[in-house]
């Protein structure tokens, strides 16, 4: 198993370009999340989901898009990025939603100029 | 509302040193509990996990934590450090609605 994957690893955009962070899994995991970290603020949930066609918001949505066509994928979407949107974006999957460990990918490092 | 405290954003002890990192947690109700711990450039990894029954859980790596409801705490601890734990340590709560992170301890540890 590749467990969870994350492309691309590094990312620079200009402000107000648009751009989708990829995220996969191969554990059949019907829970996926994505979260960003900033430096002294841990790590806060983006957008997350129960399964294939079901997202839902977490603590920061605004400027972020998502979508769960198939059960193995949870792509990111950034429609007009900005500079405060610089972060490092890691995506995770668990078996289900309730108390489950979840898997993390290695990151994506994305810099908004 | 929600939350999860680490007090110690850095901590720095000697290999084979003790080792004990704090967590306090705000919530109504026991929340189901977890430390992970990220090396430089990876991602998050599942050291322990409490949900209910025995409040001292035995983790990877030699790693153990306590729950103690009257605190509102989830300490991890270590007899003897290794170098290869200077990580970042981040404590997580799971209230059954939304996951919560509290913002890490970075640890290093010298010879």
């Amino acid at each position: 198993n590749a467990g969870v994957t994350q492309t691309p690893k590094f990312q620079v955009l200009k402000t107000g370009q648009s751009m989708t962070l990829q995220c996969a899994q191969d554990m059949n995991h019907e829970y996926m999340s994505w979260y960003r970290q900033d430096p002294g603020m841990g790590l806060r949930l983006i957008h997350y989901s129960v399964g294939a066609g079901i997202t839902d918001q977490g603590e920061v949505p605004n400027g972020y898009n998502v979508s769960r066509s198939t059960t193995e994928d949870f792509p990111l979407r950034l429609l007009s990025a900005a500079p405060s949107q610089t972060s490092v974006y890691f995506c995770a999957s668990s078996y289900s939603r309730l108390f489950h460990e979840q898997y993390f990918g290695p990151g994506t490092r994305l810099t908004v100029t | 509302a929600q939350s999860v405290t680490q007090p110690d954003i850095h901590i720095t002890v000697s290999e084979g040193a003790s080792l004990e990192l704090r967590c306090n947690y705000s919530y109504g109700a026991t929340p189901y509990l977890f430390w992970y711990v990220q090396s430089p450039g990876q991602g998050l990894q599942l050291l322990l996990k409490y949900f209910s029954g025995d409040t001292l859980v035995q983790g990877i790596k030699g790693f153990e934590a306590e729950f103690k409801r009257s605190q509102s705490s989830f300490n991890l601890r270590k007899p003897s450090v290794h170098w290869s734990d200077a990580a970042e340590y981040f404590c997580a709560v799971d209230t059954g609605n939304q996951f919560y992170f509290g913002t890490g301890t970075s640890l290093t540890v010298i010879p």
